[in-house]
């Protein structure tokens, strides 16, 4: 069973420009999950999203958004991008409601010049 | 590989040691406790998970232990091995809206010396 995809693994973007980075979760798992990873901020979670609809949101300017298609997959938009948005950014999926076992990609590590 | 943390809390063990890696959180409401493990290079992989109704739980060579008195939770591995080398971290969760939002620890960094 193939794991949770993200693509892409790195990109390298200026300020002022947008994002687009891609989630393929696990076959049969609904609920998908975006992160940002920062050394100084460590984990925090961004949105989540189950049957095409954002249920979640965390604590993110409005500069980072998400969609979720039929088919499960997802992706997430950072428009205006900030030098302190570089982060690796981590797709997780699970089999249902975002329950604890939460299935992580290997994330896209955006660098912002 | 990359580094998940700088400044992050280190411990360094020998190989065949007992680790124990403390986390404490900060809602008492948390009612559902994960350990996630991520080496260098790759995303958090889940390890173990206890629910708030439970004070220990015991998986292949790790246990887990919730006091919520003091609200601290620890993750003790035993027989540690070099592949253990990692950033663990602790995530509470809280029920919202019908699922659960986690909050992440800032991590424990784990050196294994063979």
């Amino acid at each position: 069973k193939a794991g949770v995809t993200q693509t892409p693994r790195y990109l390298i973007k200026t300020r002022g420009q947008q994002v687009t980075l891609s989630c393929s979760p696990i076959s049969g798992h609904r609920s998908v999950s975006w992160y940002q990873q920062t050394p100084g901020q460590g984990l925090q979670f961004l949105f989540e999203y189950f049957s095409e609809t954002q249920r979640n949101k965390g604590n993110f300017p409005g500069r980072f958004s998400g969609r979720q298609f039929s088919n499960s997959r997802s992706e997430m938009n950072v428009s205006t991008l900030e030098l302190g948005d570089s982060a690796l950014y981590l797709c997780a999926s699970s089999l249902e409601q975002q329950s604890g076992e939460l299935f992580f990609g290997e994330g896209s590590r955006l660098t912002v010049l | 590989g990359e580094s998940v943390g700088l400044h992050l809390p280190t411990l360094s063990v020998q190989e065949g040691d007992n680790s124990i890696i403390n986390c404490a959180y900060s809602n008492s409401a948390s009612d559902y406790f994960i350990w996630y493990k991520q080496e260098s290079g790759k995303g958090p992989q889940f390890i173990i998970d206890i629910r708030s109704n439970m004070d220990k739980r015991q998986g292949q060579r790790v246990t887990v232990l919730l006091n919520k008195t003091v609200k601290h939770l620890s993750l003790q591995i035993a027989a540690t091995q070099p592949g253990d080398s990692a950033v663990y971290f602790c995530a509470e969760n809280i029920g919202w809206g019908g699922s659960y939002i986690p909050t992440f620890g800032r991590g424990t960094s784990l050196i294994v010396h063979p």
